[in-house]
């Protein structure tokens, strides 16, 4: 099955600096990889998400790169503000399946902006 | 929450207990899971539904039950419960496309 490996498992920046984080998957075959954002005492929170037949996706200040070859994607934070601290998690599927698409994610990073 | 509902939402129970945790949706997607959360591990898969009736186990499906008689619930079943089971679970829900979305958990204290 899918093994997906995250690093750094914390991550503390300086708020207004660029923070980025790494996952690694293992089964060619995926093709769909989404990042969470998991706030205390809450579910996770889809905030961006990126398809195998692109390279690069961004959102406002959030980044998420993907190469195939290497079978690795990463997630950036630009301009970093306090309330980007949360754990993130990455994940990633085999899409288009009728029975529906299993997740199967990293271990988490938990980010620190220091004002 | 994208309309997804968990009840409990904490609970503690004993050991060799059966416990029943619920989710419930809003939003008529044909795809519900349920993940469990450790220190650790990140969130692992126990099962999913991918319509009413059709069920199928994931990554951790040991110890755990579900079932899912209406689009809007997924019912999760620990038959007897041990500490092991300690954790945090999550219901998720998707339309198809990819996109999971998360309920906002239930604690689950076995003692």
């Amino acid at each position: 099955g899918e093994n997906v490996e995250q690093h750094p498992s914390t991550l503390s920046v300086q708020e207004g600096d660029s923070a980025v984080i790494k996952c690694t998957y293992s089964d060619s075959a995926s093709n769909y990889f989404p990042w969470y954002k998991q706030e205390l005492g809450k579910g996770p929170q889809l905030i961006i998400d990126i398809r195998s037949n692109v390279g690069e996706k961004k959102d406002q200040r959030i980044a998420v790169t993907l190469n195939k070859t290497a079978k690795h994607f990463s997630l950036h934070i630009t301009e970093t503000q306090p309330e980007d601290s949360a754990v993130y998690f990455c994940a990633a599927s085999i899409r288009g399946k009728s029975s529906g698409d299993k997740l199967t994610f990293g271990t988490g990073t938990r980010l620190a902006v220091r004002p | 929450d994208a309309g997804i509902t968990q009840s409990p939402r904490h609970k503690v129970t004993e050991t060799g207990t059966p416990v029943t945790l619920r989710c419930h949706q809003t939003e008529n997607h044909r795809y519900m899971y349920w993940y469990r959360q450790d220190p650790g591990h990140g969130l692992r898969l126990i099962h999913y539904s991918y319509g009413v009736k059709d069920t199928d186990k994931g990554e951790v499906s040991d110890g755990y039950s579900v079932s899912r008689s209406k689009t809007e619930d997924f019912l999760l079943t620990l038959e007897s419960a041990t500490s092991s089971q300690t954790s945090v679970y999550f219901c998720a829900i998707s339309g198809g496309l990819g996109e999971q979305y998360f309920g906002p958990g239930t604690r689950l204290t076995v003692t």
